[in-house]
């Protein structure tokens, strides 16, 4: 399978915990593209990486969520402190420059 | 299975029909519309998309209709088949971002046999 992977697919965790998702896009792609989505509603767009620079932050990111793509390729979402309320679909997606993107499966996380 | 949208909108149609999804975007500047389908469980799939110098576009089964002046844009699925079922959003991007999609709520398709 050639698509935008996520690991893991589900995340288990209790309050105050850290987490860390990862998502390897689309090879040839050069943007990535993390989403959150609660029940009932569509994606709610994070942040997005050209390479390896972060270009935009949503002000749903707030201080104790980090995105990193070091090498330009997989990149990583790390949540610290959880809580009840990061309780989401996390999804990623990755283009070619500005053309359609493509999702991933998404991982799903629960606090409790 | 756990279900993408609990209270969405809901369209039921018979197998075999043709459904039309609606949807309102916000932003007279965006310049890029996507449909994406979602199954319960999967991340959203891409069907069609649709730039804004264009007011209608075709795919196999699929046709997206684009009306700037009323910021209206809705799905066409010719021959309803029961794969068909699932969330579709629609999601706009606007002109000058080349990033971020903003989404709308979503409709829930059922296909009846």
């Amino acid at each position: 399978d050639t698509g935008v992977s996520q690991n893991p697919r589900h995340k288990i965790t209790k309050r105050g915990q850290n987490v860390t998702f990862r998502c390897d896009p689309i090879s040839e792609h050069n943007r990535l593209y993390w989403y959150r989505q609660t029940l009932g509603q569509g994606p709610e767009f994070l942040t997005y990486f050209q390479n390896e620079a972060q270009l935009e932050k949503s002000r749903l990111l707030s201080d104790r969520f980090s995105a990193e793509r070091p090498k330009g390729s997989f990149s990583t979402l790390e949540i610290q402190r959880t809580e009840q309320g990061d309780s989401a679909m996390y999804l990623c997606a990755s283009s070619q420059a500005g053309d359609t993107q493509y999702f991933g499966p998404g991982t799903r996380l629960t606090v409790l | 299975g756990e279900s993408v949208g609990l209270h969405l909108p809901t369209l039921s149609v018979q197998e075999g029909d043709n459904s039309i999804i609606n949807c309102a975007y916000s932003n007279s500047a965006s310049d890029y519309f996507i449909w994406y389908k979602q199954e319960s469980g999967k991340g959203p799939q891409f069907i069609i998309d649709i730039r804004s110098n264009m007011d209608k576009r075709q795919g196999q089964r699929v046709t997206v209709l684009l009306n700037k002046t009323v910021k209206h844009l809705s799905l066409q699925i010719a021959a309803t088949q029961p794969g068909d079922s699932a969330v579709y959003f629609c999601a706009e991007r606007l002109t000058g971002t080349a990033s971020k999609l903003t989404f709308g709520t979503g409709t829930r398709l059922q296909v009846t046999l």
